[in-house]
């Protein structure tokens, strides 16, 4: 069974820019979350995607965004890149995102911001 | 709002001994803990997770960790570290968000093994 898989693995933008980081869940899973990670903040959540619809937002500005399409994939969109944005940028997958489940995963997306 | 404060940023154990992280919760409801693992260049792995049925919880590799209401603790152990064990160790509370659940992790710990 194939695990998260997040592209691209690497990603290099400058201020300004646009990027877009695509997700596949796990076959079944209908959840997906996404997470930033940085040395300074750690773990925070982005948002979450249930059903092709955002459930749940974390306090992150507006430019931060994301989709979901019918099959589960997930895509998130941060706009007008600024030198902060620079960080691993983890998506997850589970069943249902309930309280108690497991999350997968992926390896994450480097992104940095020059 | 739920959160988990891990005390230590860095941890150095040589191989064979005891690991002992350290991880207190801050909830004003029953809990659903976790702690995850994450290796250099990969996502995080779930150890292991408390969801009341017992205090003590094992997981993955060896870990368990136990549930101590009255120290609002949920500290994670192994026994005996191995080289492999080497790797930034996080613990998360799932807190409820308006439609549904997130993670809140702790700062993390690095766990550093020598021989």
């Amino acid at each position: 069974k194939a695990g998260v898989t997040q592209t691209p693995r690497y990603l290099i933008k400058t201020r300004g820019q646009q990027v877009t980081l695509s997700c596949s869940p796990i076959s079944g899973h209908r959840s997906v979350s996404w997470y930033q990670q940085t040395p300074g903040q750690g773990l925070q959540f982005l948002f979450e995607y249930f059903s092709e619809t955002q459930r749940n937002k974390g306090n992150f500005p507006g430019r931060f965004s994301g989709r979901q399409f019918s099959n589960s994939r997930s895509e998130m969109n941060v706009s007008t890149l600024e030198l902060g944005d620079s960080a691993l940028y983890l998506c997850a997958s589970s069943f249902t995102g309930g309280k108690n489940e497991k999350l997968f995963f992926g390896s994450g997306t480097q992104l940095s911001v020059l | 709002a739920q959160s988990v404060t891990q005390l230590g940023s860095h941890v150095s154990v040589s191989e064979g001994a005891l690991v002992l992280l350290r991880c207190n919760y801050s909830s004003s409801v029953p809990p659903y803990l976790f702690w995850y693992v994450q290796y250099p260049n990969q996502g995080l792995q779930l150890l292991l997770k408390y969801t009341s049925a017992a205090t003590l919880v094992k997981g993955i590799n060896g870990f368990e960790a136990e549930f101590k209401k009255s120290e609002t603790s949920f500290h994670l152990t192994k026994p005996s570290a191995h080289m492999s064990d080497a790797a930034e160790y996080f613990c998360a509370v799932s807190d409820s968000l308006d439609s549904g659940y997130a993670l809140n992790f702790g700062k993390g710990t690095s766990l550093l093994v020598t021989p």
